[in-house]
């Protein structure tokens, strides 16, 4: 069984510091990384994908992968209140095409 | 919007009836699929389409049926559906089924309760 792990949360932080959402996959093999945002009553959102070990910007998101360790996380960094939603991560597992889902994160910013 | 759209947004239905969800994409992408997510589970893959072949059924029940009938446009049947059958239906799709093309991206979703 190929799994994804996420910590349910909720994870709580102030509103402009660095929010640090984690991730571990089972399949040693997995090639391709996503997170996504999830805003409670609609559809994931992508934010980020990552196939290379280390580190991957845009804007406030930072990917980080570690396939050795086996685990993948987010920051956030100057985190909003808008930020406030379930983060989603998904990988690949190796000779498969279709992404396994974690359960997701939820993460609250409070002003 | 991701260029996923899904119709309806919302649904009731009750046991007996027949409905179907559509789903349709203006990306140019040549995979789709279906998930369910129900609360506080990990989205449930149900089925992929690859340029219009099926090529995945996570052992959905039968009272779910598929249809592709382009690469654009993606059905899900529904008939004699149970309680818990109630859910977000969400559609996705993605350029290709390997390599960079597998990023997906989702419709909105339909939130169906059975009744």
């Amino acid at each position: 069984q190929k799994e994804v792990e996420q910590n349910s949360g909720p994870l709580s932080v102030p509103e402009g510091a660095i929010a640090s959402l984690n991730c571990t996959y089972s399949d040693r093999g997995s090639q391709s990384f996503f997170w996504y945002r999830q805003y409670s009553g609609k559809s994931p959102e992508l934010i980020m994908f990552i196939y290379s070990n280390g580190d991957k910007e845009d804007g406030r998101f930072t990917a980080q992968l570690n396939k050795a360790s086996q685990y993948v996380s987010l920051l956030i960094r100057d985190s909003q209140p808008s930020d406030s939603a379930t983060y989603l991560c998904a990988a690949t597992p190796g000779g498969s095409y279709i992404p396994t889902f974690g359960r997701g994160t939820s993460l609250i910013v409070h002003p | 919007e991701t260029g996923v759209t899904q119709t309806p947004r919302h649904l009731v239905m009750g046991m007996t009836n027949k409905k179907s969800l559509k789903c349709e994409q203006h990306l140019g992408h040549n995979a789709m699929y279906w998930y369910k997510q129900s609360a506080k589970k990990p989205l449930e893959l149900m089925f992929v389409y690859n340029f219009k072949e099926q090529t995945e059924n996570n052992s959905v029940p039968s009272r779910f049926s598929p249809e592709c009938p382009n690469s654009s446009h993606l059905f899900l049947h529904l008939h004699t559906l149970q309680p818990e059958d109630s859910a977000l239906y969400l559609c996705a799709s993605s350029p290709a089924l390997a390599g960079e093309g597998k990023t997906q991206y989702f419709g909105p979703g339909t939130r169906l309760l059975v009744l």
